[in-house]
């Protein structure tokens, strides 16, 4: 079954504080994305990464950095966390084909006080 | 660019009863359309998708939708609702980027 993992569900951290979510996927997909979830807001893309060391910016990137060293695992880094970054997070992978959905994690859920 | 409208926010709909919800994209070809399911707490799940051939494209669960070109719309359809079906539904649209965008996401909620 394939499977991509986010390795919290729930998290609190400080004002300030640097965050990292990590994601892993064990299906040898090229493409990984990072989404913030917010109600009334649908998904947003943060960051794409489409090979290991490659990353493009996704329509809100602004307070976050991605870093992908390995092909599997996709980490999305809060450098200072702030209180609007309070939100889910998504992780999905996909292979680079026109024909297959994204497949997703369970979520982080993120909070920031 | 590519878009997605999902033009209600809510649905409510009585168990048993059926349900359209509703998707409209923008892109500028053919594009590569798809319908996920989110139940609280969850990931998202692939309900269905379609790419080319025949327009109405059965999913999981008993679900299924039609695109439209001529209306740029992928409703999604199911004919009798179960409770188990409450969930946040969103429709996405991946033209050639392999970026898939989107919608804001249609809560339904089912009465007993």
């Amino acid at each position: 079954d394939v499977k991509v993992t986010q390795s919290s569900r729930y998290l609190v951290k400080r004002t300030g504080e640097k965050v990292f979510l990590e994601c892993v996927q064990d299906m040898d997909h090229e493409n990984m994305f990072w989404y913030r979830q917010d109600p009334g807001l649908g998904l947003r893309l943060i960051y794409f990464s489409y090979d290991v060391k490659m990353k493009e910016k996704g329509d809100i990137p602004e307070g976050y950095s991605v870093s992908r060293e390995k092909k599997e695992r996709f980490s999305l880094i809060l450098e200072s966390a702030s209180t609007n970054q309070t939100s889910m997070y998504l992780c999905a992978s996909s292979p680079p084909t026109k024909n297959t959905e994204a497949f997703f994690g369970q979520g982080t859920r993120l909070t920031v006080v | 660019a590519q878009s997605v409208t999902q033009p209600d926010i809510h649905i409510t709909v009585s168990e048993g009863a059926s349900l359209e919800l509703r998707c409209n994209y923008s892109y500028g070809a053919t594009p590569y359309l798809f319908w996920y399911v989110q139940s609280p707490g969850q990931g998202l799940q692939l309900l269905l998708k379609y790419f080319s051939g025949d327009t109405l494209v059965q999913g999981i669960k008993g679900f299924e939708a039609e695109f439209k070109r001529s209306q740029s719309s992928f409703n999604l359809r199911k004919p009798s609702v179960h409770w188990s079906d409450a969930a946040e539904y969103f429709c996405a649209v991946e033209g050639g980027s392999y970026i898939p965008t989107f919608g804001r996401g249609t809560s339904l909620i089912v009465h007993p």
